[in-house]
């Protein structure tokens, strides 16, 4: 079954609306998760690594205000698109992993996110 | 430099026979992870094997196995007996460094798409 739970797992919304994202552990406690952003036929690029009960470390270019992360608890972080464009729009997809060295990281089903 | 290179866009296989899917990695870090992933149409990513620096056999999980060559930093996907089911992007991906935190990210190929044909 799946351990790394997101959702919503599609959104269609208008231009200027801001648009959250979750990302929860099911199964283990996450002290670190990342998000990832993947256009069509492109491969995942990282976005950012969420950091419980500290501010998260962004990739460079990513802006910082316009993807607002909170990593609240030690199961869930969240992914914030702030007042979302329709360049905006991709396929976000979370991920966590286990504590122990060698353990994969695990990912949600992602968000497709179309912005009108 | 890339981290990660995939070199296949694209490749063909018949069912039921047997496919490699390239992938070659750059990394000065004595202490790495090396990951394949699938992700079908749908989206999701679905682990499939791992392979650590430091392990001594290539490893192997049911009808994938990993063809590690560390001199050649390389790291291929081998999947046997190909299914119909086995058609998607294929993303070879890299941890630099195994500490028992979950701090270290994982750095990604271009992926490989696998047809498998009747």
């Amino acid at each position: 079954g799946a351990v790394v739970s997101q959702h919503p797992s599609w959104v269609i919304c208008k231009s200027g609306t801001s648009v959250k994202i979750e990302c929860r552990s099911l199964d283990f406690q996450a002290t670190t998760m990342f998000w990832y952003r993947q256009f069509p036929k492109q491969s995942l690029m990282l976005m950012a690594t969420s950091n419980e009960g500290s501010k998260a470390t962004y990739e460079q270019g990513v802006e910082k205000d316009k993807f607002l992360i909170n990593h609240a608890s030690l199961t869930l972080s969240t992914l914030t698109v702030t007042s979302a464009h329709p360049e905006d729009s991709s396929f976000y997809i979370c991920s966590a992993r286990g504590g122990r060295v060698g353990r994969p990281q695990h990912f949600g089903d992602g968000t497709r996110l179309s912005i009108l | 430099a890339q981290k990660i290179t995939q070199t296949q866009p694209g490749m063909f296989v018949q069912e039921k026979e047997a496919v490699t899917l390239d992938c070659t990695y750059d990394t000065s870090d004595p202490s790495y992870g090396l990951f394949w992933y699938k992700q079908p149409s749908s989206g999701e990513m679905i682990f499939l094997i791992y392979q650590g620096s430091y392990d001594q056999q290539n490893a192997t999980e049911g009808r994938y196995s990993l063809n590690f060559q560390k001199a050649r930093k390389s790291a291929n996907l081998v999947i046997s007996a190909s299914q119909l089911g086995d058609s998607a992007m294929y993303f070879c991906a890299m941890r630099e460094g195994q500490g028992a935190g979950g701090g270290n990210k994982l750095t990604f190929g271009t992926g490989t798409q696998l047809k498998v044909e009747l």
